[in-house]
């Protein structure tokens, strides 16, 4: 029964390729977030979605690509990843937009470009 | 650019003693604010919420809000081992989301 589950947690690939993060949520959240996570452990929003629609797209370059077939999920796409893409990617879901109620983020996805 | 900033660390202290981890924002207009702990390798945890001046408290957790000052803390008393962990400090932002400071790493020493 887990809240916020995202798929898969641990990513290894190579420079050039392309590859997708799948997240979803059944808390009945309204708003799902993409958050990026450097070394130096800085979370970074990426994205946001309220009910399949864009909130939020931060300066990410245009290799990521965010999809939301309903509101319980938020795919993130990346196309000709880099070394700089390594990171660890989380997915949260909150129970509404615009008041900042808190977040539940799913595990992390650990995403190594070699 | 609306930032949040804490004080990296580390901060050690011993065990039974009390913690207090400090937070600052830009946004004068901020409403929302959140103290979240995460474990070496594991997803962020919410923590504590606070949203009006004054001391909020929640077992050995207590978060302070002074929105005149633009200050937001966190003291946990009667420190744990188990309370090592990297403490990230986040702020509500006008579009809903939540905007993260880099964290203070503390460690609770037996």
């Amino acid at each position: 029964d887990t809240a916020v589950s995202q798929t898969p947690k641990y990513l290894v690939t190579q420079m050039g390729n392309d590859k997708s993060i799948k997240c979803e949520q059944n808390l009945g959240h309204d708003t799902m977030y993409w958050y990026k996570q450097d070394s130096k452990k800085f979370l970074k929003i990426m994205f946001s979605y309220n009910n399949k629609e864009l909130i939020i797209n931060e300066t990410v370059p245009n290799r990521f690509s965010p999809k939301s077939p309903d509101k319980a999920h938020l795919n993130l796409h990346i196309n000709s990843l880099e070394l700089g893409d390594s990171a660890v990617y989380f997915c949260a879901s909150s129970q509404e937009e615009g008041f900042g109620y808190g977040y539940t983020f799913g595990s992390g996805t650990r995403l190594t470009v070699v | 650019q609306k930032e949040v900033e804490q004080n990296s660390g580390p901060l050690s202290v011993p065990e039974g003693a009390i913690a207090s981890l400090n937070c600052t924002y830009s946004d004068r207009g901020s409403q929302s604010f959140f103290w979240y702990r995460q474990y070496s390798g594991k997803s962020p945890e919410l923590i504590m919420s606070i949203y009006s001046n004054g001391d909020k408290e929640d077992g050995r957790f207590t978060a302070q809000l002074n929105k005149a000052s633009q200050y937001v803390s966190l003291l946990i008393r009667d420190s744990q081992p188990s309370d090592s962990a990297t403490y990230l400090c986040a702020v509500g932002g006008s579009q809903g989301n939540l905007i993260f400071g880099k964290g203070t790493k503390l460690s609770v020493k037996p």
